[in-house]
């Protein structure tokens, strides 16, 4: 059964620094790994979307990077703003699936 | 382009009443639908999924129930509410295919009472 992992389960940052927020997942077998932007109260913003044989994709000042054999991917988030604060979720799609699994996410913090 | 939409977006509800949350996507054919519930200070919980017209997986059993009586149009019901039935209720659409990633809906916020 896919298990995703998301740490930290919260930051808080000054503005202006770079960070990193991890996720993992225990079986490899992937099709793809979306990362999500949820504000509060509000529904999710989808960030990023990795296909299994993408190694990373970038978006502005975010870059994702997937590493399969390993069961992890990486959301770095560059010179953070306070407009960056909200949770960040990542979702795994298993091999022979529709769906989404869900980690329980990182809250971000970023401090003017 | 296409757009989701999700309504109400509140909603405050009595335990024993009845409950129904809509869903519908314009702009593409034939998607992949989705009901999610995310409780309070906890993950999302993948509750329905539907792949075609009619067609419906249940992935925890409870008293809620979904349908799709028109190709993107979901629906999510439940005859009697019950207290552990708050929380905050997500759907989401894909392209039919493996490879594409969800787009959320707005959400409804639900207390029941």
């Amino acid at each position: 059964k896919q298990e995703v992992t998301q740490i930290p389960a919260a930051l808080s940052v000054p503005e202006g620094e770079n960070l990193v927020l991890n996720c993992s997942f225990t079986d490899s077998a992937i099709y793809n790994l979306q990362w999500f932007r949820q504000d509060p109260g509000k529904g999710l913003t989808s960030l990023l979307l990795i296909q299994s044989s993408q190694r990373e994709q970038t978006s502005g000042r975010l870059n994702a990077s997937l590493d399969k054999s390993s069961g992890r991917s990486t959301l770095y988030i560059a010179a953070s703003q306070p407009g960056d604060s909200a949770t960040y979720l990542c979702a795994v799609k298993a091999s022979g699936t529709y769906k989404y699994i869900f980690g329980t996410g990182t809250r971000l913090k970023v401090l003017a | 382009s296409q757009t989701i939409h999700q309504w109400p977006a509140t909603l405050v509800q009595p335990v024993g009443s009845p409950l129904s949350l809509e869903c519908t996507v314009e702009g593409t054919s034939n998607p992949n639908l989705y009901w999610y519930r995310q409780a309070a200070g906890r993950g999302l919980q993948l509750l329905f999924y539907s792949v075609g017209i009619g067609q419906i997986s249940s992935e925890v059993p409870q008293n809620l129930s979904a349908s799709r009586p028109q190709d993107r149009q979901f629906i999510l019901s439940s005859k009697k509410l019950l207290l552990s039935d708050s929380g905050f209720y997500l759907c989401a659409w894909s392209a039919g295919g493996r490879d594409y990633g969800y787009t959320f809906g707005s959400g409804t916020r639900l207390t029941v009472v």
